[in-house]
């Protein structure tokens, strides 16, 4: 079965850090460029970021420009979101998606379950 | 950034109806325009990429069409199983950004 499971989501002061991990099974994760997407109340669903395949390219939401990493391990078939300078905006479900290959043109066909980061004092 | 708008936010349908859902991109998008079906506490679902290509295992009721910088998703023949929040989103350029969604419930 194709899936893809989140984890290390929890509770965080502003201005800390938090690493997420996707762990990716029934697919050539290598094959696949790979997606995080967040969805909150106040501001709906946003895609936050995509790698490549091999991890040469990365691409991100501005407003997680320079405080979120995104980063990928084929080896062991993960995918991570290292998230520091956490503001309370930041706040959300965070999903781990594939990237569809061509014809699909970057929608994301298999997403997690999600794991929940909240930013708090 | 590219905006995504769609209308209505929420409607109201019955078992058999057919249901239209639009989606407007703030500029020329070139067919890059996807729907994801979500249901409360669950992942969105891919149903259509590339504007009107129908994702593997998603019933045929389910179709996409574009005009220009308008993007329609109908429902054909309504089942209890559809009753979800659908989103469009653009992934023509970064950040691809998804609408607002619309809600279609009983």
């Amino acid at each position: 079965e194709v899936q893809v499971v989140e984890s290390g989501g929890g509770l965080v002061q502003p201005g800390g850090s938090l690493r997420l991990s996707c762990a990716a099974s029934g697919f050539i994760f290598s094959d696949y460029w790979m997606s995080w997407a967040r969805q909150s109340p106040g501001k709906g669903l946003e895609w936050v970021a995509h790698v490549r395949d091999d991890g040469s390219e990365k691409y991100y939401l501005d407003s997680v420009k320079g405080r979120f990493t995104i980063s990928r391990d084929n080896a062991k078939n993960s995918l991570y979101l290292q998230m520091n300078s956490l503001r309370a905006e930041d706040t959300a479900l965070y999903y781990c998606a594939r990237v569809g290959r061509h014809p699909y043109y970057y929608a994301l066909d298999v997403w997690g379950q999600g794991t929940t980061v909240t930013v708090s004092s | 950034d590219i905006q995504m708008t769609q209308s209505p936010s929420s409607l109201s349908a019955s078992v058999g109806d057919t249901v239209t859902i639009t989606c407007r991109a703030s500029q020329g998008i070139s067919s890059r325009l996807n729907w994801y079906q979500q249901k409360p506490g669950k992942a969105p679902k891919l149903l259509i990429y590339t504007a009107s290509s129908l994702q593997s295992a998603v019933p045929s009721r389910f179709s996409g069409s574009e005009s220009g910088t308008d993007f329609t998703l109908t429902i054909s023949s309504l089942q209890p199983d559809d009753f979800a929040t659908y989103y469009c989103q653009q992934t023509y350029s970064i950040p691809f950004t998804f609408g607002p969604g619309t809600k279609v419930d009983i």
